[in-house]
């Protein structure tokens, strides 16, 4: 099983808001900071949040992030049929020594 | 502009080593970063394998240490894994990244590498 626990789907019409929870444990979330990568199928994992709320350069204002204790979430507004992908949430792992990362959430836009 | 590219076998027999290299362009291996191998069974989620520092020092996943090996070649501007006594479940799309603080910002474009006689 994954180090970090994400819902398998979520689903949202374009426009709507949608939000991925991802939940922790005082060895990562809680103490560290959460990322999230968008994988497109056949393709890499992209970052679209680093440091728990912040944006690379390139990713649309529409995505953002927050942390709260052991959980975080991704939140995706405006949504757009291009943000359909599945998407991880990733944190600093002080057991692992490494990163642990989610089962993933594939995202649906109807 | 930093790139990896993953490159080895795509299949292994099962209890054989899997060998995968990591070459890495627009950036040197030297570097005072960390590389890491990360792996996605079909159809699952992401597992982290281990990171290798510029340092030398090794950071395995607990699951998998027994097995892992990983090396830097400096010549080469290249890191690499070894997975030892393979089964099916090692059936995966493996990636190689580099690891920037606690996190993995760039990464290579994967290569499925499948367990099967």
């Amino acid at each position: 099983q994954s180090v970090l626990t994400q819902p398998p789907s979520a689903s949202g019409t374009p426009g709507q808001r949608v939000t991925i929870s991802c939940s922790g444990s005082t060895s990562n979330i809680g103490s560290n900071y959460v990322y999230w990568y968008q994988q497109l199928p056949g393709t890499a994992p992209k970052l679209v949040i680093y440091s728990n709320n912040q944006r690379p350069s390139g990713v649309p204002d529409r995505f953002s992030g927050s942390k709260s204790g052991t959980s975080a979430s991704l939140a995706i507004s405006g949504l757009r049929s291009e943000d359909e992908a599945d998407y991880y949430c990733a944190a600093w792992d002080d057991s692992l020594s490494g990163p642990g990362f989610g089962g993933g959430t594939k995202l649906t836009v109807l | 502009q930093v790139q990896l590219q993953e490159s080895g076998p795509g299949l292994v027999k099962p209890s054989e080593t899997l060998s995968l290299t990591c070459a890495v362009s627009g950036f040197s291996i030297s570097s005072d970063y960390c590389w890491g191998w990360i792996r996605q069974p079909p159809g699952k989620g992401l597992e982290w394998i281990g990171n290798i520092c510029h340092s030398g020092n090794t950071y395995y996943n607990p699951s998998l240490k027994s097995r892992v090996t990983m090396s830097v070649d400096t010549s080469k501007n290249q890191f690499s894994l070894k997975l030892s006594s393979v089964t099916a479940a090692d059936t995966a799309v493996y990636y190689c990244a580099r690891v920037f603080g606690d996190y993995c910002d760039y990464w290579g474009q994967g290569t499925l590498v499948t367990v099967s006689s």
